[in-house]
């Protein structure tokens, strides 16, 4: 079973680091995208970016670029999303998912089961 | 705003049918990109419903239906029930973003 779990809810006031993980299992992780996808409060998902494990190869959404870092180790199967300095307008869940398909015509078939951020002061 | 436009609510009762569209542009849906959709629950994961425009994953009943045709697509649900009560989702790629995008989202209310 394809399985993504992510870790715990983080309260953070702004301008403090953060780093968040989304753990795989059941598949071969390296060869697999994994995607970000923030959801605001009361909000719909937008999709932040996406990396591919076996070279770290990276595509953020232009309204992230510059905002948040992706990353990913594949000795433990755990790809990450991390901020330097954190603002109140990044309060959010934040949701890893595993994407199938080739080229441009990805997809995302399983989901972690979201990682809540508080960023208050 | 997001470029896949979605109508922010639909609602039928037990045992009809609803559609949802997703209405996009020629730099996504019309530029040949797949559409691929989404059930959501608050609180919860997202799960897959439809991807490549009309291809559902086996755990998901045939109730579920996709097409597209043109810049837009549409998620069909036959046979309403309650338990699908939830917000939906579309998703493309968009060249004139560099990325993909997801709709607005839908909510979808049994009556």
């Amino acid at each position: 079973e394809v399985l993504l779990v992510q870790s715990g809810a983080e309260v953070k006031k702004p301008g403090d680091s953060l780093k968040i993980s989304c753990k795989g299992s059941g598949y071969f992780f390296p060869s697999y995208w994994i995607g970000w996808v923030r959801q605001m409060p009361g909000k719909g998902l937008e999709w932040m970016g996406i990396i591919y494990p076996a070279d770290s190869h990276t595509t953020y959404s232009p309204s992230f670029q510059g905002q948040v870092i992706m990353s990913a180790d594949t000795s433990t199967n755990t790809a990450y999303l991390q901020w330097r300095s954190l603002k109140a307008s990044d309060t959010a869940m934040y949701y890893c998912a595993r994407g199938l398909g080739s080229g441009n015509q990805n997809w995302f078939d399983a989901w972690g089961q979201g990682t809540l951020v508080t960023v208050s002061s | 705003q997001s470029v896949l436009t979605q109508p922010p609510s639909v609602s039928g009762a037990p045992g009809q049918r609803v559609t949802i569209s997703c209405t996009g542009s020629h730099s996504n849906i019309g530029a040949g990109y797949d559409v691929h959709w989404y059930q959501h629950l608050p609180g919860t994961a997202p799960k897959l419903l439809i991807f490549g425009n009309n291809n559902r994953p086996s755990r998901v009943p045939d109730r579920f239906s996709g097409s597209k045709s043109g810049t837009s697509a549409s998620l069909a649900i036959t046979g309403l029930q309650a338990e699908d009560e939830a917000d939906y989702y579309c998703q493309s790629y968009d060249t004139s973003l560099s990325g993909w995008v997801f709709g607005g989202g839908t909510k979808l209310t049994v009556l």
